[in-house]
């Protein structure tokens, strides 16, 4: 079974610049979710996507934009970046988008933004 | 790796004994309750989980408790050992979708 993997692993961009990362989802999950982790604090949820949809979203800016893809791959944009942007991007599937099974996360992207 | 566990609270416990990892939750309206560790450079690994009409679920070493009169989760690790220092985080779900709330998280240090 292949568990949920993350690219690139870290990534550096200049403030106003746009970004796309990336995940593929485990084997057999249709749901993926984005979180943003700041040093020292806990994920933080940003959107999901099941059925190549967005269906749920956190506390963050339209410049925060996604996409899910027929095989369940996702994608995260961010655009106009900012220095408090610097953080780890987490991606997690699940087999369920009804909030009631574990999620299983990929190790992240790390963006520093200079 | 990248540290996660800067500012947070930490416990040190020595090898072998168990370990209590307490968890406030926020919203009475949460109905799935899940405690993950992260450990240096790596994402959240799931470790259990307990939905609401439970009180007490165990796993391989681990059993979390459910207390939703004061909004409380635990995690208590038996035989704790050093692959258990991590940061553990607790998470709720509220919503009908995969919006999960993630706690603060607690730093457990095993000292050999």
């Amino acid at each position: 079974e292949t568990g949920v993997t993350q690219s690139p692993t870290h990534l550096i961009k200049t403030r106003g610049q746009q970004v796309t990362l990336r995940c593929s989802s485990q084997s057999g999950h249709n749901t993926v979710s984005w979180y943003q982790q700041a040093l020292g604090q806990g994920p933080q949820f940003i959107f999901q996507y099941y059925r190549e949809e967005e269906n749920g979203r956190g506390n963050f800016p339209p410049r925060f934009s996604g996409l899910q893809f027929p095989n369940y791959s996702s994608e995260l944009n961010v655009n106009a970046l900012e220095l408090d942007d610097s953080a780890l991007y987490l991606c997690a599937s699940s087999i369920s988008e009804a909030g009631d099974q574990p999620q299983h996360f990929g190790d992240g992207t790390r963006l520093s933004i200079l | 790796g990248e540290s996660v566990g800067l500012h947070l609270p930490t416990l040190s416990v020595q090898e072998g004994d168990n370990s209590i990892i307490n968890c406030a939750y926020s919203n009475s309206a949460s109905d799935y309750f899940i405690w993950y560790k992260q450990e240096s450079g790596k994402g959240p690994q799931f470790i259990i989980d307990i939905r609401s009409n439970m009180d007490k679920r165990q796993g391989q070493r681990v059993t979390v408790l459910l207390n939703k009169t004061v909004k409380h989760l635990s995690l208590q690790i038996a035989a704790t050992q050093p692959g258990d220092s991590a940061v553990y985080f607790c998470a709720e779900n509220s919503g009908g979708y995969q919006k999960v709330t993630f706690g603060t998280g607690t730093k457990l240090q095993v000292i050999p």
